[in-house]
């Protein structure tokens, strides 16, 4: 079974810092990459998404995020952090290759991002 | 946004009542899922459903229920609430044609259970 290792519980930075969440996964071939983003109250929202094909992804609001398969890591960056970025942040991952009735993400603990002013 | 409806959006019960939290969607996706969320733990999967009437179980499905008897509709149900199910219960749906594909989620459920 896969298994998603975001060290990082609580990470601060300053408003228009750069920012870099770190995601570890395990699994024995190459998983389905997820990242998530949840404001206080609120649902998920996906950031972006890894597949297969460029290592380095894009999403939503300046986000993206390089897979990186001999690190086995699946890292969030975003260049300059707006204090509207203050959230928790989640990994998930898939097995590609499970079969039809199993399709199930396994989610990080989360970081949790303080910006400051 | 993703059509995906919560209801109740919170719920303060009584230990050993019973509880159903409903969960709706517009979007005909096949996959339903539901999670708890709590301090500490992040996302735990309680069940899932995978098409009408099939469902099977997640990490934390233990004092758990869930039925699908319309592919609009996921309902989670705690036969008997307990002070361990006080938790922020979250519904998401998928389409996942080929493989785990990204989930979308409802706004939540916050459940008190005294």
């Amino acid at each position: 079974a896969q298994s998603v290792t975001q060290p990082d519980i609580h990470i601060t930075v300053s408003e228009g810092a750069s920012l870099e969440l770190r995601c570890n996964y395990s699994y024995g071939a190459t998983p389905y990459l997820f990242w998530y983003v949840q404001s206080p109250g609120q649902g998920l929202q996906l950031l972006l998404k890894y597949f297969s094909g460029d290592t380095l992804v894009q999403g939503i609001k300046g986000f993206e995020a390089e897979f990186k398969r001999s690190q086995s890591s699946f890292n969030l960056r975003k260049p300059s952090v707006h204090w509207s970025d203050a959230a928790e942040y989640f990994c998930a991952v898939g097995d590609p290759y499970s079969g039809a009735g199993s399709y199930q993400l396994t989610f990080g603990k989360g970081t949790k991002l303080s910006v400051i002013p | 946004d993703a059509g995906i409806t919560q209801s109740p959006r919170h719920k303060v019960t009584e230990t050993g009542t019973p509880v159903t939290l409903r969960c709706h969607q517009t979007e005909n996706h096949r996959y339903m899922y539901w999670y708890r969320q709590d301090p500490g733990h992040g996302l735990r999967l309680i069940h899932y459903s995978y098409g009408v009437k099939d469902t099977d179980k997640g990490e934390v499905s233990d004092g758990y229920s869930v039925s699908r008897s319309k592919t609009e509709d996921f309902l989670l149900t705690l036969e008997s609430a307990t002070s361990s199910q006080t938790s922020v219960y979250f519904c998401a749906i998928s389409e996942a044609s080929g493989g785990p594909g990204e989930q979308y989620f409802g706004p939540g459920t916050r459940l008190t259970v005294t």
